[in-house]
């Protein structure tokens, strides 16, 4: 079975430009997940999709910041302008199904690296 | 918001050697996971606990759900080369749907 896929695995931007990182979940997997993960830290969570809505998306920075899940299958996380802090892995990752009061296995592609010059 | 204190940041041992690394919280978690980050690569789950006190083996690891639900530790038996990598701790907190929350990670080596 394929893991979690993500898009570009590296790419290097200049400030103000635009970028886009995409993601194809394990087939079946309703649950998607972004995470930035900076130099030295874990991954921080930015957005959950269950199928096509996004239910969690408290620690996404909206003003540059976006994402879409049109189909409820693979994703694409955006950001516009970039900045030179918005250097970091970029981590996707999905799951079966969520439940409430259980957790859920996330597995995790092999993240973008992003650098912003 | 929730934040898990990790330690040691980085750890340099003898192939053979035990290894242990622990976790904790300033509040009660319901689920804490033990994770492995290999570089260029997303984390790898290598343990989860879901109630207090539980204590699960997973080959020469053993980890174990603290009983104030505020920490956790993971043990490495026997470390081999291909240990190397970068240990993570997580957990959900206690209200349901929270986000997965993760420490800084220890990041271990292992000389042969």
């Amino acid at each position: 079975e394929a893991g979690v896929v993500q898009s570009p695995r590296y790419k290097i931007i200049e400030k103000k430009q635009p970028v886009a990182f995409w993601c194809n979940p394990i087939s079946g997997h309703n649950t998607l997940y972004w995470y930035r993960q900076n130099l030295g830290q874990g991954p921080e969570l930015l957005i959950r999709y269950e199928n096509e809505e996004a239910v969690d998306d408290s620690q996404l920075p909206k003003d540059r910041f976006s994402a879409e899940r049109l189909k409820g299958v693979d994703s694409t996380l955006k950001i516009q302008p970039a900045e030179l802090g918005d250097s970091a892995v970029y981590l996707c990752a999905s799951s079966p199904y969520t439940l409430i009061s259980s957790y859920n296995e996330q597995f995790f592609g092999p993240g973008t690296r992003l650098t912003v010059l | 918001g929730q934040q898990l204190n990790q330690s040691p940041q980085s750890m340099f041992i003898q192939e053979g050697e035990d290894v242990s690394m622990n976790c904790t919280s300033s509040s009660i978690f319901n689920t804490w996971l033990w994770y492995k980050q290999d570089p260029g690569e997303g984390p790898v789950l290598l343990i989860a606990l879901y109630k207090a006190g539980e204590l699960t083996s997973n080959g020469r690891l053993t980890a174990q759900f603290g009983i104030t639900r505020k920490d956790s530790f993971l043990n490495i038996s026997a470390s081999i080369p291909s240990d190397v990598g970068i240990y993570f701790c997580a957990g959900h907190g206690i209200s349901g749907n929270t986000p997965l929350v993760f420490g800084k990670g220890t990041r271990l080596s292992v000389i042969a």
